[in-house]
C-alpha cells in the first residue's frame, strides 16, 4: 500500500514554544490529509482535515489559531502546534487519502510530542 | 451525531483460538468500514476493510461481517498468534469521507 511518513517521530519541547509536525506521502498525491490526535489508551480524535490549496477545516472545539495546518502542496501538510503547554502533550497522527487507491486512508506512523 | 460503538474494549483469548470484534454504526449513509491494527507508538495500519456492497469478505486468517440493515460489522480472527496481539479499531466512512473511529479493543494472544 501507499506510504504516509511524519517527522518527527518524537518531540520534547518546553512550554511556551512552538512545535511543526510534517506529514509527507511519499508515493502518490493526497488532496486531502487529515489529522489526529490520541490520547493513551484512547481512540483517535479527528482534529482537522487539511485541503491542499485551501484552509483546513477543523472539528468542533479544536482552536484553529493553535493548531496551525499548512498543506502547501500534494504531498506535504504540516501542524504547527503554537505556545505549546503540557496539556497539549500527546500522540499525533497524521492521514492522506489515495485517490488512486478508491480513496483509501493510509495513516502515518504518529509524532509523540511531550511538553515540559 | 455519527458514532462507531465497538466492544469489547478488551478481549484476551489463548493462542490458536479465535478472537470476534463487534462494531455497530449510527450513520445509516456510511458505505465504507475498514478496520485497523495499531501497535503500541506506531499509528493505525489497515488490515482488512469492507464496502456497503458486500457482506462478508476474508483474507487469510481474518476475516469481517457486515449487516447493513442492523448496521454491524465484526472482525473474526482465525487461529490467533501472539504477534496479532495489538489495540484494533474499526471504523466508518460515510458521504461526508469523515472516518469515525471506534473506541478500540486491545486484544491479549496468550502463548
Amino acid at each position: 500500500g501507499a506510504v504516509v511518513s511524519q517527522h518527527p517521530s518524537r518531540v520534547i519541547c518546553k512550554s511556551g514554544t512552538s512545535v511543526k509536525i510534517e506529514c509527507r506521502s511519499l508515493d502518490f498525491q493526497a488532496t486531502t490529509m487529515f489529522w489526529y490526535r490520541q490520547f493513551p489508551k484512547q481512540s483517535l480524535m479527528l482534529m482537522a482535515t487539511s485541503n491542499e490549496g485551501s484552509k483546513a477545516t477543523y472539528e468542533q472545539g479544536v482552536e484553529k489559531d493553535k493548531f496551525l495546518i499548512n498543506h502547501a502542496s500534494l504531498t506535504l501538510s504540516t501542524l504547527t502546534v503554537t505556545s505549546a503547554h503540557p496539556e497539549d502533550s500527546s500522540f499525533y497522527i497524521c492521514s492522506a487519502r489515495d485517490p488512486a487507491a478508491n480513496n483509501e486512508q493510509f495513516f502515518g506512523p504518529g509524532t509523540r510530542l511531550t511538553v515540559l | 451525531g455519527e458514532n462507531v460503538e465497538q466492544h469489547p474494549s478488551t478481549l484476551s483469548v489463548q493462542e490458536g483460538d479465535s478472537a470476534v470484534i463487534k462494531c455497530t454504526y449510527s450513520d445509516s449513509a456510511s458505505n465504507y468500514f475498514p478496520w485497523y491494527k495499531q501497535e503500541l507508538g506506531k499509528g493505525p495500519q489497515l488490515i482488512i476493510d469492507i464496502r456497503s456492497n458486500v457482506g462478508e469478505k476474508k483474507d487469510q486468517r481474518i476475516a469481517v461481517t457486515l449487516n447493513k440493515t442492523a448496521k454491524h460489522f465484526s472482525l473474526h480472527i482465525t487461529e490467533t498468534q501472539p504477534e496479532d496481539s495489538a489495540v484494533y479499531f474499526c471504523a466508518a466512512i460515510g458521504g461526508g469521507f469523515k472516518t469515525i473511529f471506534g473506541a478500540g479493543t486491545r486484544l491479549f494472544v496468550k502463548a
